[in-house]
C-alpha cells in the first residue's frame, strides 16, 4: 500500500480482556516498529522487527505485551489482561531496511480500556 | 533526566512569524536527528532528517544540529495556520547500535491567522 496501515483505528475494551492490534507496513519495508504514545507525551519504543524476528523487544513494558510478524510483513501487537493504564495510541512504523534511518508512521490505533 | 528534553509549550505565534523549536539531549551516541509533525489524532509525519552536526534546509524549514552542545533546532519561516501541529524531535544512535527512535515530548504550535 501507499502508507503504513493500522487497524482498527479505535478500540474500546473492558479491563481484563485480550486485544490484537494490526499493522500493515509499506510494501517492501523489512523493518517494522511499534511505539506507544500516551496523552501529551512523545511516542515510546516498544519493539523492533527486522524481517520476521524481533530484533529488540526491550521496550515492551511487561509480559502481557507480545508482538509477532510471522511472514515478515504484517505485524500484530497482542495485549493480554488489559489494564486501564494500557490506554494510549499504539503507533506502527516501517522503514526500508535496517540501514535506513527514515521511519514512516501509520495513523495509530487509539486503545481505550474501560 | 530524560534522554531527550523538549519544551511542550504551547507556543502561539501570528501568521508570518519565524518559529524556533528545539530539543536537548544527553546521549552522545545519537547521530541521526529527525523532526516529525503530528496533527491532532494523526500519526507523526517525517519533516526533516539530519545526520550528525550541521544545517539542512527544505523550503520554509531549516533543521540545525549542534552535537557539541547536544542541541537541535527546527526553524519555520513565514509560518502558516496549516503549520499548527505538534512538533516532535526524535533521534537515534549510529548504525549497529539501537534501532529505536527516542522522542521528545513534542511542542504544540498554533499559528494564528
Amino acid at each position: 500500500g501507499a502508507g503504513v496501515s493500522q487497524t482498527p483505528s479505535n478500540k474500546v475494551t473492558e479491563k481484563g480482556k485480550y486485544v490484537e492490534l494490526r499493522c500493515d507496513p509499506i510494501s517492501g519495508h523489512t523493518a517494522l516498529y511499534w511505539y506507544r504514545q500516551s496523552l501529551g507525551q512523545g511516542p515510546e519504543f516498544l519493539i523492533y522487527f527486522q524481517g520476521t524476528g524481533a530484533a529488540d523487544d526491550s521496550g515492551l513494558p511487561n509480559d502481557r505485551f507480545f508482538a509477532v510478524r510471522p511472514e515478515g510483513s504484517v505485524s500484530t501487537l497482542k495485549i493480554q489482561r488489559t489494564e486501564r493504564g494500557d490506554s494510549a495510541v499504539y503507533l506502527c512504523a516501517s522503514s526500508l531496511n535496517r540501514e535506513s534511518r527514515l521511519a514512516f508512521f501509520g495513523q495509530g490505533t487509539r486503545l481505550t480500556v474501560v | 533526566q530524560k534522554e531527550v528534553e523538549q519544551d511542550p509549550g504551547p507556543l502561539s505565534v501570528p501568521e508570518g512569524a519565524i518559529v524556533s523549536l528545539n530539543c536537548t539531549y544527553s546521549n552522545s551516541a545519537f547521530q541521526y536527528f529527525m523532526w516529525y509533525r503530528q496533527y491532532s489524532r494523526k500519526g507523526p509525519e517525517l519533516l526533516m532528517y539530519t545526520y550528525s552536526s550541521g544545517n539542512k534546509e527544505d523550503g520554509r524549514f531549516t533543521a540545525q544540529v549542534d552535537k557539541s552542545s547536544k542541541y537541535i533546532s527546527l526553524f519555520i519561516r513565514d509560518s502558516q495556520p496549516s503549520d499548527s501541529a505538534t512538533y516532535l524531535c526524535a533521534m537515534k544512535g549510529s548504525q549497529g547500535g539501537s534501532e529505536k527512535l527516542v522522542f521528545g515530548k513534542g511542542t504544540k504550535l498554533t499559528v494564528n491567522p
